[in-house]
């Protein structure tokens, strides 16, 4: 069963408009959440992390997520973004059954349009 | 911040031969590191966890004779992609764990695309 399903593969936006890049989880033990994102041919650069307390988690550029236990979801928001956000996102759980292991989402395609 | 060296960035090769990918962890020791591989736009598959000293774990349905890997070291993990064919052609890309429980935090490479012709 997939641990991380992200519901939307592509997500066009004009700038300085806001976005949410929605992610959902599934677990039955406590989860570490996170976010990163992939310019391209580039790796992963972590936006942000869901270890625990506040459930309101703030990241770099901008970006911040909120963890929703009762809705089992980690959505990616950001009040305005711009044409340098044009990038792939991944939601991204760590369970402490599977090991270290970081299971990623199938991605987002972030395109932000002038 | 911890850094994770990956080399090379992009390489070639012909069909049949072998390649070796290096995955660093320039300011901490890693005893477990992890392979993905990325196919374009797609996510991130694990293909094995390579813990220093011992052999390597496979997720099902990764060759363990085709995708070679080596973690003599607390800092170096390798991945061999051995008679490589077109099909082998991705983004692979490492990560390594600072520390050794299971939340530890993890770092990334910055990936190594692989042409085979």
């Amino acid at each position: 069963a997939q641990s991380v399903t992200q519901l939307d593969s592509q997500v066009p936006v004009f700038e300085e408009a806001p976005v949410e890049l929605r992610c959902n989880y599934s677990s039955s033990v406590s989860v570490y959440l996170f976010w990163y994102v992939q310019y391209p041919n580039q790796g992963l650069q972590l936006l942000l992390k869901y270890l625990s307390g506040s459930t309101l988690v703030k990241g770099i550029n901008g970006f911040e997520a909120e963890f929703n236990k009762s809705q089992t979801s980690f959505h990616l928001r950001k009040p305005s973004v711009h044409i340098s956000d044009t990038a792939e996102y991944f939601c991204a759980v760590r369970k402490e059954t599977s090991g270290s292991r970081l299971t990623f989402g199938e991605g987002t395609q972030l395109t932000v349009n002038p | 911040g911890a850094v994770v060296s990956q080399h090379p960035s992009r390489v070639i090769c012909k069909s049949g031969t072998s390649v070796k990918i290096e995955c660093r962890s320039l300011d901490f020791q890693a005893t477990t590191m992890f392979w993905y591989r990325q196919f374009p736009k797609q996510s991130l598959m694990l293909m094995a966890t390579s813990n220093e000293g011992s052999k390597a774990t496979y997720e099902q349905g990764v060759e363990k004779d085709k995708f070679l890997i080596n973690h003599a070291s607390l800092t170096l993990s390798t991945l061999t992609v051995t008679s490589a064919h077109p099909e082998d052609s991705s983004f692979y890309i490492c990560s390594a764990q600072n520390g050794a429980a299971w939340n530890s935090p993890l770092h990334f490479g910055n990936g190594t695309r692989l042409t085979v012709t």
